[in-house]
C-alpha cells in the first residue's frame, strides 16, 4: 500500500519560503508523476502542480513565477517550495500521486501551513 | 484557469439519488474525458471516486456513477448512505496541459 507523508514548517513569514517534503513509502517514485494541492481553511482544493520521476514539471500558471517542484528518488522524496509567501497562501498542503491525467489516487493526510509573523 | 463550476450543496434522504453538476468550458471538460471525481469528509485527505469521467477504483462502491455531456460531468451517487455525507470535488485536464478543480459541493444526507 503506498503511503505518502508531508513534512516541513508549519508556520511561515510573510514574504519568506515555504518549503515541503512528501515521503513515499511502500512503492516506488519512479515511473509516476506527484502532485501538489493545497486547499485554504473553509475553501475548495487548487492544483498547484506535478514533477515527474524524470524531473521535469508542470505548474499552475497563477503560481508559476514562485513555485519550484523537484524529485529525489534516492530518497524516494518530492519537495515544494514556494516564495514570497503572504497571507493568502496559508492552506493545508497535500501530496499525491498522479498528474491528474487519471485522477490522484493517492493523497498524503495534509499539513497546515500557516502564514504568519 | 477559472474554477469549474458545481453547486454549493446537494442533499437527499437515505437511499435516494443525488447528483452533483460540474461545468466547465469548451477548453476543459467539454474537449477531454479526463474528469476525476474526490470525496473529501470533514478533516481528511480527499479520495478519489472516479477518474475518466466514469470509472471507478477499486473499493469504491458501485453506487458511486460519473458521466458527461457537453461541458458538464456529473457524478451520481444511488442508494444514499449517511457515509457518503462529505464535500465532492470535480477535477478536469485543460487545453493549457494544467488541470482544475471544481468549486465543491457539500453533499448532506437528512
Amino acid at each position: 500500500q503506498v503511503q505518502l507523508q508531508e513534512s516541513g514548517p508549519g508556520l511561515v513569514k510573510p514574504s519568506e519560503t515555504l518549503s515541503l517534503t512528501c515521503t513515499v513509502s511502500g512503492g516506488s517514485i519512479s515511473n509516476n508523476y506527484w502532485s501538489w494541492i493545497r486547499q485554504p481553511p473553509g475553501k475548495g482544493l487548487e492544483w498547484m502542480g506535478f514533477v515527474y520521476y524524470s524531473g521535469s514539471t508542470n505548474y499552475n500558471p497563477s503560481l508559476k513565477s514562485r513555485v519550484t517542484m523537484s524529485i529525489d528518488t534516492s530518497e524516494n522524496q518530492f519537495s515544494l517550495k514556494l516564495s514570497s509567501v503572504t497571507a493568502a497562501d496559508t492552506a493545508v498542503y497535500y501530496c499525491a500521486r498522479g498528474s491528474g491525467w487519471t485522477g490522484h489516487d493517492y493523497w498524503g493526510q495534509g499539513t497546515l501551513v500557516t502564514v504568519s509573523p | 484557469q477559472s474554477a469549474l463550476t458545481q453547486p454549493p450543496s446537494v442533499s437527499g434522504s437515505p437511499g435516494q439519488s443525488v447528483t452533483i453538476s460540474c461545468t466547465g468550458t469548451s477548453s476543459d471538460v467539454g474537449s477531454y474525458n479526463r474528469v476525476s471525481w474526490y470525496q473529501q469528509p470533514p478533516g481528511t485527505a480527499p479520495k478519489l471516486m472516479i477518474f475518466e469521467v466514469s470509472y471507478r477504483p477499486s473499493g469504491v462502491p458501485d453506487r458511486f456513477s460519473g458521466s458527461k455531456s457537453g461541458n458538464t460531468a456529473s457524478l451520481t451517487i444511488s442508494g444514499l448512505q449517511a457515509e457518503d455525507e462529505a464535500d465532492y470535488y470535480c477535477s478536469s485536464y485543460t487545453s493549457s496541459t494544467t488541470y482544475v478543480f471544481g468549486t465543491g459541493t457539500k453533499v448532506t444526507v437528512l
